[in-house]
């Protein structure tokens, strides 16, 4: 059971566009969604996460929009840079087991110049 | 300060025998997870391990089984390896159990033949 849906696999921005990607999840009792971002050879990162009691958090060229009423939260990166090309992983973990973590599928973002 | 080391970086097995990854984690960090990353089925929990004890643990078979020293160290044993076994093994430490933010190392890629 894919209890983490993330869309698109693969996403292709010009340089200063604005790159979406988007997650779905299922389970009501997750209460934390990081973002990750992994480059080639490399372990995941986090990007930003975000609560379920806000609607919106921004860091930088980074925000994630989050729906809990449609269980969906987006990661949007404004003005997208080549050195933003990497996969990009949503997640989410129920509370008290903020480690044990489910990824969605990733998605490989390509920033053309 | 020092991030999340793992090792060895790269192993080659063949199929029955045994594996011994290991994690150390950041300076001070107590908990230390370990997921599982193949192209098939993504990033998946493998289990957790808080002050030398398992506190969570994700669906994997008993080949896969874990332990953490009182320095926080942790290992990671896959015994009678499969060819399935063949992933990026990826370690990450946060300072507490229930700290949301994990630091995740390099991984270990073990391939299975």
């Amino acid at each position: 059971q894919q209890q983490v849906k993330q869309s698109p696999q693969s996403l292709i921005v010009q340089k200063g566009g604005i790159s979406i990607i988007n997650c779905a999840y299922e389970n009501t009792a997750f209460d934390y969604f990081p973002w990750y971002q992994q480059f080639p050879g490399k372990g995941p990162a986090l990007l930003i996460a975000i609560r379920p009691d806000v609607s919106e958090k921004k860091e930088g060229r980074f925000t994630i929009s989050f729906n809990k009423s449609a269980k969906q939260f987006s990661l949007h990166i404004m003005d997208s840079q080549p050195g933003d090309s990497a996969t990009y992983f949503c997640a989410a973990s129920k509370a008290g087991t903020a480690s044990k973590l489910t990824f969605g599928t990733g998605t490989r973002l390509q920033v053309t110049l | 300060k020092a991030g999340v080391t793992q090792t060895p970086r790269y192993l080659i097995k063949t199929r029955g025998q045994q594996v011994t990854l290991s994690c150390s984690p950041i300076s001070g960090h107590r908990s230390v997870s370990w997921y599982q990353q193949t192209p098939g089925q993504g990033l998946q929990f493998l289990f957790e391990y808080f002050s030398e004890t398992q506190r969570n643990k994700g669906n994997f078979p008993g080949r896969f089984s874990g332990r953490q020293f009182s320095n926080s160290r942790s290992e990671m044993n896959v015994s009678t390896l499969e060819l399935g076994d063949s992933a990026l093994y990826l370690c990450a430490s946060s300072f507490s159990a229930v700290q949301e933010t994990q630091y995740f190392g390099p991984g270990t890629r073990l391939l299975v033949l």
